[in-house]
C-alpha cells in the first residue's frame, strides 16, 4: 500500500514550457486535491476532484489544467510554464473518514 | 471561509508537554476542525480532528472550547520528531468536498 505518490519529484523547466505532473493513490479515494505551497506559506488549493472524470477550481486555477480520466489519477498541467509557478506542489487524496493523505511533493523551478 | 488564528511560532523541551492554541471565532456549527502537521520537506499529515467534544488518538488530544471558538492541539510528551508546521483548519464537511484552507500554521521547535 503505497498511499498517494507523485511523479516526477523535482524538475526544471524554462518559461513557455510545458509538464504534466502526476499523482496516484491506491486506496480508492474519490477525493483527489492539487495543492502549491510557496516558501513560508501555508498550501494553496489549485484544483481537485471528486470523483472519475470530474474536475473543479480550487483558489488559485489559473495557468493549470487537470484531468481525472481513472480514479486512482490525477494529473496537474502546465501548458506554458511561467516563473511564479515555481513552488512545490502536493497531491492529497480523501476517503470516507475525512482524512486527507498527502504525497510527498513535486518541486518545480520556472526559469 | 472560516478562518483560523494561530501563533507563528513555540518552543518546547523534549519529553514535556506542548499545547498549541487556536482561535476560530467564527466557527459554523457544521465545521469540523482539523489539525494537520508537516515536517521539514514532506507533505502535510493528519494529526487530529473533532467537532465538539474533545479527542485522543496515538498522537495527539484535541481540547474544543464548549463555546467552539477556540481548540488546543496537546502533545503529551513532545520529542524531536514533533518538530514541525502544525496548521488548525476548519473543514466544513460534505459541502465543502473536503477542501481544506490552509493559514500560515504553528512553527513548533523542540529542544533536546
Amino acid at each position: 500500500n503505497a498511499g498517494v505518490t507523485q511523479t516526477p519529484k523535482f524538475r526544471v523547466l524554462k518559461t513557455g514550457q510545458s509538464m504534466t505532473l502526476l499523482c496516484a493513490q491506491d486506496m480508492n479515494h474519490e477525493y483527489m486535491y492539487w495543492y502549491r505551497q510557496d516558501p513560508g506559506m501555508g498550501l494553496r488549493l489549485i484544483h481537485y476532484s471528486v470523483g472519475e472524470g470530474t474536475t473543479a477550481k480550487g483558489e488559485v486555477p489559473d495557468g493549470y489544467n487537470v484531468s481525472r480520466l481513472k480514479k486512482q489519477n490525477f494529473l496537474l498541467g502546465l501548458e506554458s510554464a511561467a516563473p511564479s509557478q515555481t513552488s512545490v506542489y502536493f497531491c492529497a487524496s480523501r476517503g470516507r473518514s475525512d482524512t486527507q493523505y498527502f504525497g510527498p511533493g513535486t518541486r518545480l523551478t520556472v526559469l | 471561509d472560516a478562518k483560523t488564528t494561530q501563533p507563528n511560532s513555540m518552543e518546547s523541551n523534549e519529553e514535556e508537554p506542548v499545547h498549541l492554541p487556536c482561535n476560530h471565532s467564527t466557527i459554523s456549527g457544521t465545521d469540523y476542525i482539523h489539525w494537520y502537521r508537516q515536517l521539514p520537506s514532506q507533505g502535510p499529515e493528519y494529526v487530529i480532528h473533532g467537532l465538539t467534544s474533545n479527542v485522543n488518538n496515538r498522537m495527539a488530544s484535541l481540547a474544543i472550547a464548549e463555546d467552539r471558538k477556540s481548540s488546543t492541539l496537546i502533545l503529551h510528551r513532545a520529542t524531536l520528531r514533533d518538530a514541525a508546521v502544525y496548521y488548525c483548519i476548519l473543514d466544513a464537511g460534505g459541502t465543502s468536498y473536503g477542501k481544506l484552507t490552509f493559514g500560515q500554521g504553528t512553527i513548533l521547535t523542540v529542544h533536546p
